[in-house]
Order: C-alpha cells, then structure tokens, then sequence
C-alpha cells in the first residue's frame, strides 16, 4: 500500500539555525499539507499546498516557514531560523483531490531545537 | 467545524467491543463526521467517517444519531494495537484542501 514518507526521522538543530524536513507523499495526490504536534499537545495545521501554490496557511505558519515543491516527489518545510519553540513532530499529509477527502499521513520528523 | 466533544480515556479489555463516543450538538446539515486515530505520536491515521448513515469497514463501525448530535466509534474486537488516541473530528466535505483540526482526542488503552 503506498505510504507518505518523510525525512530525516529525527533532526536536531541549533537554535538560529535553518532547517529544511522532507516528504514523499504518495504519488498521484495532488494535495499536499504540513501539521506539527509539541510535545503533549494538539495536532496542529500549518500549511495546504495545492498547484505548486499555498491553499491555506495557519497562524504558525509565519513568514520563517516556507513551502516548496522542488521536484515530482519531494514537498518540503523549511524553517529559516528555528526557535526553541519550533520543537516539534513534523506530520506531512497528502490527498489525491478525489474521493473521501481524506488526508494519509507520513510518520513525522520530530525536530528538536537545542 | 463544529465542535467536538470527546471522553478524556477509557480502557477496553482485549478481544472486546471498544465504543467511543463523541458529541457534536452543534453539526451543520452538511458536516461530515471523520474520525482518525495517533498510535504513540506516529501519524495520524484515517478510520472511517459519516454525514448521517451508519458505515462500517474493515478497521471499525459508526453510528451516529438519527439527530447527528453525537456518535460512537465502535472497533468490533480491540487488540493492544489499538491502544491510540481517537480523534473524531467534524468537517465540511469541500472537495479541496481544507485542514483537520484536531482536538485532544480520548486515549483509549487496550488492556489484556
């Protein structure tokens, strides 16, 4: 069964410093999605990503994110200057843009910011 | 969306029904109840979800009220996999990249 994949698994990173998280998701979905979870709390949405264009975005989603769809696979989240805060699971998502609207998950990329 | 209103955690023994239920008083006519679950901080996954039949498929059943103001997740026969938090989530179904907000979900711990 295809599956969303997402890279590296774990990434620590200096504070200040840019970080970029990747994914795979599954080939043929046309829509594309960033979530994060802080330790203990909410999945959080940040970003929709649609027609190499941004559907959506949330509050978090400030201008030290960016999105970008480089390739026919990757789709990728960069952080420009992480913050303490920015420690988090990464969930990257996908959508064929038919059917149920339902959303396929990639197993995350926690990010830690030391 | 519409609110969501679920249990905290419950326990289910193994081999047994597992039903959880979930109260969303304030649905709109044209909001779909999703439900996915978060096994131990992996990704968040899809389980099923209705506007206002009762569904099954191969991982769990929904039954929602004949008034849609609340409904219950029912996994047939609980295994320790299941051991998750569920998150039941009302949706518009808009047929374009709308989010998921996801709210704190009930753990539910499978026990021998």
């Amino acid at each position: 069964e295809p599956e969303v994949t997402q890279t590296p698994s774990h990434q620590v990173t200096q504070m200040g410093q840019e970080v970029i998280l990747r994914c795979v998701p599954i080939s043929n979905h046309l829509y594309f999605y960033w979530y994060r979870q802080i330790l203990g709390q909410k999945v959080e949405f940040l970003v929709s990503f649609y027609n190499n264009e941004i559907s959506e975005k949330s509050e978090i989603f400030d201008d030290q994110f960016s999105v970008e769809r480089p390739d026919g696979s990757n789709f990728t989240l960069k952080i420009r200057s992480t913050k303490l805060e920015d420690s988090a699971m990464y969930f990257c998502a996908s959508w064929p843009g038919t059917g149920t609207d339902t959303q396929y998950f990639g197993p995350g990329t926690r990010l830690t910011v030391l | 969306d519409a609110k969501t209103t679920q249990p905290t955690s419950m326990d289910c023994a193994e081999g047994r029904a597992a039903n959880l239920p979930c109260n969303h008083s304030t649905i709109s006519g044209n909001e779909y109840v999703y439900w996915y679950r978060q096994i131990h901080s992996q990704g968040p996954q899809y389980i099923i979800h209705g506007l206002k039949n009762n569904e099954t498929n191969e991982m769990a059943s929904l039954i929602i009220t004949e008034d849609r103001k609340s409904s219950t997740l029912i996994l047939p026969h609980a295994t320790l996999r299941d051991t998750a938090v569920y998150y039941c989530i009302v949706r518009v179904l808009t047929g374009t990249a709308s989010k998921l907000t996801f709210g704190t979900g009930t753990r539910l711990q499978v026990t021998l």
